[in-house]
């Protein structure tokens, strides 16, 4: 099976940067993926890291250390609407290799 | 707007009920998948379909079955209603199986009383 890590919360101010880091293990592992979720929405997909790196769009991050079982969305320059819940993901490669599981979610406050 | 729709937003029943969830993928996908998320919890994986067929099956109780059909839009039943599986439920699409870039509906919300 699988498991995920992520801090439950955190809270930055606008304009600043956070980092929410993701720890995992699985028993195999193809790649990392990151969602956001605002309140009651539907979950959007950010970012997909398969090699180790640091991959980036826009104001938004992410990083991979497979050695580690190890990544982080980094988010940059932050605004208000950035309030949102974030998800890591793995998919399950153990069974069926088509499911995605994903961790508790990090809930991102952004105060003025 | 993902182009994933889900239907009816709101859903509100009693204990012992059966309800449907119906879900429509983005044109051109042919995997849909199923999560419940309840209250400050993460997303749970139900059940995948990729074009009519049962891929991947998750937590999903014997209670609960879903199936896809021959226009690729799915639905999620839910029988004997307990007070515990109020949740949003999403429905999710992609083009492929086995891919992590999905695309979630808008979830209905189960209330049940």
């Amino acid at each position: 099976g699988q498991s995920l890590e992520q801090p439950s919360e955190v809270t930055a101010v606008e304009g600043a940067i956070v980092q929410i880091n993701c720890t995992y293990q699985t028993s195999g592992f193809y790649g990392l993926s990151w969602y956001q979720q605002h309140d009651g929405g539907a979950p959007t997909f950010l970012s997909y890291n398969a090699l180790d790196g640091l991959e980036e769009t826009g104001r938004f991050s992410s990083f991979l250390s497979r050695s580690d079982s190890y990544g982080y969305l980094l988010l940059q320059e932050l605004q208000m609407k950035d309030s949102a819940s974030y998800f890591c993901a793995v998919r399950d490669v153990s069974g069926s290799a088509r499911q995605l599981t994903f961790g508790s979610g990090t809930q991102l406050t952004v105060l003025p | 707007d993902s182009g994933v729709t889900q239907t009816p937003k709101h859903l509100i029943t009693a204990t012992g009920q059966r309800v449907t969830l119906r879900c429509s993928p983005r044109s051109g996908d042919l995997s849909v998948y199923w999560y419940q998320q309840s209250l400050d919890q993460g997303l749970q994986f139900l059940i995948q379909y990729y074009n009519g067929e049962e891929r991947a099956k998750g937590n999903i109780l014997e209670r609960f079955s879903a199936q896809q059909f021959p226009d690729l839009h799915s639905e999620l039943n839910l029988s004997s209603l307990e007070l515990g599986d109020s949740a949003l439920y999403f429905c999710a699409s992609s083009l492929r199986t086995g891919t992590d870039t999905q695309y979630f509906g808008p979830g209905t919300r189960l209330t049940v009383l």
